[in-house]
């Protein structure tokens, strides 16, 4: 079945310093979504890329579909506690998620 | 507010015992979603239903049951068959009909097998 790779999957980082985590395919896909999850919390949807080569920004989050439609990344600026957490891929398939395996990011302060 | 309720938030079971977990929404959305989250884990599709009274298998269904008699209401049976029970479940719901795809999660069952 589809299938999607993530990396990596744990990320240290020094407060302010950036962080990208990474999500592969060997097949072209329809759409991706990224989530991310709290620690002892639930995945919140934070956004859906569609179009080869897209680009979408939140504050310091910079999402990219890649132009092939076979990879995305998801960037933050300039890390803060505050963006703790386990930060998940998703890829649309017939009105069902297959999710990656999640890049767990640290914030040392 | 709109969302999604799970209960309860922890729950035991005994070896041999079938448990129910709930799952309500009133976000009128279509679907619903189980996913099961192992620690340090993604996230793995149990079972998924599109419309009232049908569902279908998702990766891990084995030992599982599940029902949609109403569009706001997708209980998981967590069966004596399930060989490891012991994980965080999420239930989910989108709208994917009509083209809103991002799923709104509920806070999650933490099941122990004691």
């Amino acid at each position: 079945g589809q299938q999607v790779m993530q990396i990596p999957q744990y990320q240290h980082v020094q407060e302010g310093e950036d962080f990208t985590t990474y999500c592969n395919s060997s097949t072209t896909l329809s759409n991706i979504q990224w989530y991310k999850q709290r620690p002892g919390g639930h995945p919140v949807f934070l956004i859906q890329l569609v179009k080869s080569g897209e680009v979408k920004k939140q504050k310091r989050l910079t999402f990219q579909f890649g132009e092939a439609k076979k990879n995305s990344s998801l960037h933050i600026t300039a890390t803060q506690t505050t963006d703790v957490g386990t930060y998940f891929c998703a890829l649309g398939n017939t009105g069902k998620l297959i999710f990656g395996q999640g890049t767990t990011l640290q914030v040392k302060p | 507010d709109g969302g999604i309720t799970q209960s309860p938030k922890y729950l035991f079971r005994k070896e041999g015992q079938n448990v129910t977990l709930s799952c309500e929404q009133n976000l009128n959305h279509d679907a619903m979603y189980w996913y099961r989250q192992d620690p340090g884990q993604g996230l793995r599709l149990i079972y998924y239903s599109q419309i009232v009274n049908d569902f279908q298998k998702g990766d891990i269904a084995e030992g599982y049951s599940v029902s949609r008699e109403k569009k706001e209401s997708f209980p998981l049976t967590v069966t004596s068959a399930q060989k490891n029970p012991t994980a965080f479940y999420l239930c989910a719901s989108s709208n994917y009909l009509t083209g809103d795809y991002g799923y709104t999660f509920g806070s999650g069952t933490r099941l122990t097998v004691v």
